[in-house]
């Protein structure tokens, strides 16, 4: 199992750019959740989705969005980039049984100048 | 309202040291869950221990060993002679909580930085 994958790894945008960052499990997990994380910082909840089809606000939504037509896939779509969304973002899934237990993906740099 | 506690920003120690990073949460709940996560210099996470409100036996992985205490609301997680490879960011993370009951969102708190000198 490769667990959850990230696409791209690294990202250099420029103002006002779009892009879509893909993540992909294989563990066949309900809960899929997007962060973000800030030098220094701990992570913030983006997005996570429950489920195919449903999807919900974190903590720090404004300036991204998300959809979740399968289980596997949770694509996080950025429009018009801003400065301020340069950071490192995580995405992670857990199971319904295995209450919290978050696996993480190796995460993708982004740079928006 | 919940939250997660790590005060010690960064810590350095020497190989062979012990080191204790320490954790405190805040939550009304009597049923969470606490976990701790590794963030190597490669930047990924890795999942270490997840424990849940109900237990609290002391835990022992190797040279990695888990203190919960409900009395104090810690969990504090101690690195036995440690070693160049402990070197990470290390979270603490707490369940949230929705209606009662807990979720699998997670309340992180903001790290800490163990560097391990040679």
């Amino acid at each position: 199992n490769a667990g959850v994958t990230q696409t791209p790894k690294f990202r250099i945008l420029k103002i006002g750019q779009s892009m879509t960052l893909q993540c992909t499990q294989d563990m066949n997990h309900n809960y899929m959740y997007w962060y973000r994380q800030d030098p220094g910082m701990g992570l913030k909840l983006i997005y996570y989705s429950v489920g195919a089809g449903i999807t919900d606000k974190g903590e720090v939504p404004n300036g991204y969005n998300v959809s979740r037509s399968t289980t596997e896939d949770f694509p996080l779509r950025l429009e018009l980039a801003a400065p301020s969304q340069t950071s490192v973002y995580f995405c992670a899934s857990s199971s319904l049984t295995g209450i919290g237990t978050q696996y993480f993906g190796p995460g993708t740099r982004l740079l928006v100048l | 309202a919940q939250k997660v506690t790590q005060a010690q920003t960064e810590i350095s120690v020497v190989e062979k040291e012990d080191v204790t990073l320490d954790c405190v949460y805040e939550t009304r709940d009597t049923t969470y869950y606490l976990f701790w996560y590794k963030q190597p210099p490669s930047g990924e996470l890795v999942f270490l221990i997840r424990r849940n409100s109900f237990d609290e036996q002391n835990e022992i992985s190797g040279r990695y060993s888990w203190n919960f205490q409900k009395s104090t609301s810690s969990f504090n997680f101690t690195i036995t002679a440690s070693q160049v490879v402990d070197s990470a960011v290390y979270f603490c993370a707490l369940s949230e909580n929705y209606r009662g009951g807990a979720t699998n969102k997670l309340i992180f708190g903001t790290g800490t930085l163990l560097a391990v000198q040679p």
